[in-house]
């Protein structure tokens, strides 16, 4: 069954550090990949996504996520952070052949003024 | 409205009752989906209904649960004889057609099981 991991439960910083969260999936086939995010108090909302073009992904508010297939990963990145990025990630994983997302644990970001 | 809507928002219930919670999909929206969120579990898929086809039901945990969707608009998810481990928040999501279209997600149902 496909699965995906996020090994990053809790990642505390401090605004304008450098950010990566980890995403491993376990699918061996063609994947669609994203990265949500839910803010407190708000709904989960897409971030990025992969659609089997550029692996560099570009999302709003300066993410940006890069598929390496070789690594089965899909890790998000973001140079300089804010405040407001404080927030729960989640990545997903779709496989071709569903229609349904499979959800990681989720990563919850706090990042201190 | 612009969004996908939940109703209730909150919802406390005693062991053993059964529970409806209601999803009003994007207007437009042949695909709906629930998903369960527990804490420190991550969102878990339970269920996807796409048009007119039958529902992938493959993720119920129990057949306690239970889904339809009517009209191909709004749905109910029903849970009978519910259990404490079933206290979660339920989320619902529409997605239009189209492969590359994400899925956007209601505010959910926070369900508390006493």
């Amino acid at each position: 069954a496909q699965s995906v991991s996020q090994h990053n439960h809790h990642v505390i910083l401090s605004e304008a550090a450098s950010l990566e969260l980890g995403c491993n999936y376990s699918y061996g086939g063609t994947v669609n990949l994203f990265w949500y995010v839910q803010y407190p108090g708000q709904h989960l909302q897409l971030l990025l996504k992969y659609f089997s073009e550029d692996p560099l992904v570009k999302g709003i508010k300066g993410f940006e996520a890069e598929f390496i297939k070789s690594k089965f990963s899909f890790n998000l990145r973001k140079p300089s952070v804010q405040w407001s990025d404080t927030a729960e990630y989640f990545c997903a994983v779709k496989s071709y052949n569903t229609d349904k997302l499979i959800f990681g644990t989720g990563t919850r970001l706090q990042v201190f003024p | 409205g612009a969004g996908v809507s939940q109703s209730p928002s909150n919802k406390v219930t005693e062991k053993g009752k059964d529970v409806e919670l209601r999803c009003d999909p994007i207007s437009g929206h042949t695909a709906l989906y629930w998903y369960r969120q527990s804490l420190g579990q991550g969102l878990e898929f339970l269920i996807y209904f796409q048009g007119n086809s039958a529902p992938d039901k493959s993720g119920l945990p129990s057949d306690r649960f239970s889904a339809e969707r009517t009209g191909g608009s709004v749905s109910t998810l029903t849970i009978q004889r519910t259990q404490q481990e079933d206290s979660a928040v339920y989320l619902c999501a529409s997605r239009s057609t189209g492969a590359n279209n994400e899925q956007f997600f209601g505010p959910g149902t926070r369900l508390t099981v006493l």
